[in-house]
């Protein structure tokens, strides 16, 4: 079954503080997955796109990395700010087909 | 202005009611897509389309129809909204099947209705 599980549901940290968010995937035949951060009451945005060959891509303070042979994905977030508030959704896409997989999501909130 | 814009932003409506919620983009992509939202259960796909003559149902198309206008148009219809459709509804485009393409989802700011 193809399915995304993402962990933890809701994780709450303090300003400054890093943190870390887990995603497993069984998509098969895996193309790349994406982390999306969506902001209360707005669209998901893509932060970056991991691929089967990629380790390890940044984007600011945020940083994903990939290991195929586990199906793991883990998106970190380093020196967190307010505005990181938001969910961050994990999706994989099927190879060669419309498919995407969407996980149900982080709720992370950071307090000042 | 916003890539992927939807209509209304906010939508009460009583059970029974048709409800229209429409849904434009302008990043010249083919393929587009209705989600819907509740919490706890991430995005599910209702309808999706490849272009103006090419339609299919997702995995909870049951209660919903689509239209497709133009390539930049598609439109999601509740025939008779009933109350279990109270949700966030997203649009989204997609690049697959251009070049260069990295199936990167554009999302628009979401519909949120609310059947009473």
């Amino acid at each position: 079954k193809n399915q995304v599980e993402q962990s933890p549901q809701s994780l709450i940290i303090l300003e400054g503080k890093n943190c870390t968010l887990q995603c497993n995937y069984t998509v098969s035949p895996f193309s790349n997955l994406r982390w999306y951060k969506q902001d209360t009451g707005r669209g998901p945005v893509s932060l970056t796109i991991m691929t089967f060959s990629e380790n390890t891509k940044s984007n600011g303070r945020y940083t994903a990395t990939l290991d195929a042979d586990t199906k793991q994905s883990s998106l970190h977030i380093t020196a967190s700010q307010l505005s990181d508030s938001a969910s961050y959704i994990c999706v994989a896409l099927r190879e060669g087909t419309y498919k995407y997989i969407f996980g149900t999501g982080t709720r992370l909130k950071v307090l000042a | 202005d916003a890539d992927v814009t939807q209509t209304p932003r906010n939508r009460i409506t009583k059970t029974g009611k048709r409800i229209m919620l429409e849904c434009s983009q302008t990043k010249g992509h083919d393929r587009m897509y209705w989600y819907r939202q509740d919490p706890g259960l991430g995005l599910r796909l209702i309808y999706y389309s490849f272009d103006v003559k090419d339609i299919n149902k997702g995995e909870i198309s049951d209660g919903y129809s689509v239209s497709r206008q133009a390539q930049a148009k598609f439109s999601l219809s509740l025939e008779s909204a009933i109350p279990n459709q109270t949700a966030l509804y997203f649009c989204a485009t997609s690049d697959l099947g251009r070049g260069h393409d990295t199936g990167e989802l554009f999302f628009g700011e979401g519909s949120r209705l609310t059947v009473l």
